[in-house]
């Protein structure tokens, strides 16, 4: 079974400041990661995804995040948040096989102050 | 062209009443889900098809019954509604077993039970 945490229900920052969201996951295979986005009225988009190759990966709108197996974490990062960023971040944490499921975390709303 | 398409984009119907919702995507996915979000964004996977089966059903109340007419296409319906469907379904698709790791969702339809 697979589970992700996420600290932090709401995160506050100023426009121009690190963006850092915190995730961490609990899996008994090794597990494939997410970030995902929803904007106000809308569906889920994918920001970045953890398939076990690279521990720092790259996603849109420059976000970055890096999985420690040692930490079981998965945190989202940008160095520099914008106004558009302000949007609900959900981790999400899956194993591999074709009836595998994704679990979501609980989310974490972002929002970014002038 | 919308890529995952879901009708009707709001419902608010009484209890007691039976209500569909429909699913269509057009990105060739042989995979689809369906996923409930609470008042408090937490998202929840119901069920899963894989190319016109059911390949996930979670603990779900048998009132809601999808329906797999091809694989670009998965209807819920829900009978006998009840106050706590109330919520945010949100249909989505992907390539089997989450090869690439991604679900596409649509944009979700609302339900109200009044």
């Amino acid at each position: 079974a697979q589970s992700v945490t996420q600290l932090g229900s709401h995160v506050s920052v100023s426009e121009g400041a690190l963006v850092l969201l915190r995730c961490n996951y609990s899996s008994s295979v090794p597990p494939y990661l997410f970030w995902y986005v929803q904007y106000p009225n809308q569906g889920l988009q994918l920001l970045l995804k953890y398939t076990s190759a690279a521990t720092l990966v790259k996603g849109i709108n420059g976000f970055e995040a890096e999985f420690k197996k040692s930490e079981t974490s998965f945190h989202l990062t940008k160095p520099s948040a914008h106004m558009s960023d302000a949007a609900e971040y959900f981790c999400a944490v899956s194993g591999a096989g074709t009836a595998s499921k994704l679990t979501f975390g609980t989310g974490t709303r972002l929002q970014v102050t002038l | 062209d919308t890529a995952v398409s879901q009708t009707p984009k709001y419902l608010v119907t009484q209890m007691g009443n039976d209500k569909s919702i429909k699913c269509e995507q057009n990105l060739g996915h042989d995979t689809m889900y369906w996923y409930k979000q609470d008042s408090k964004k937490f998202l929840k996977i119901m069920f899963s098809y894989n190319n016109k089966e059911l390949i996930i059903n979670e603990t779900v109340p048998n009132r809601f019954s999808p329906k797999s007419p091809d694989k670009a296409h998965l209807n819920l319906h829900i009978n006998s509604l009840e106050l706590g469907d109330s919520a945010v379904y949100f249909c989505a698709s992907s390539r089997p077993g989450l090869a690439t790791g991604e679900l596409f969702f649509g944009e979700g339809s609302r339900l109200t039970v009044l």
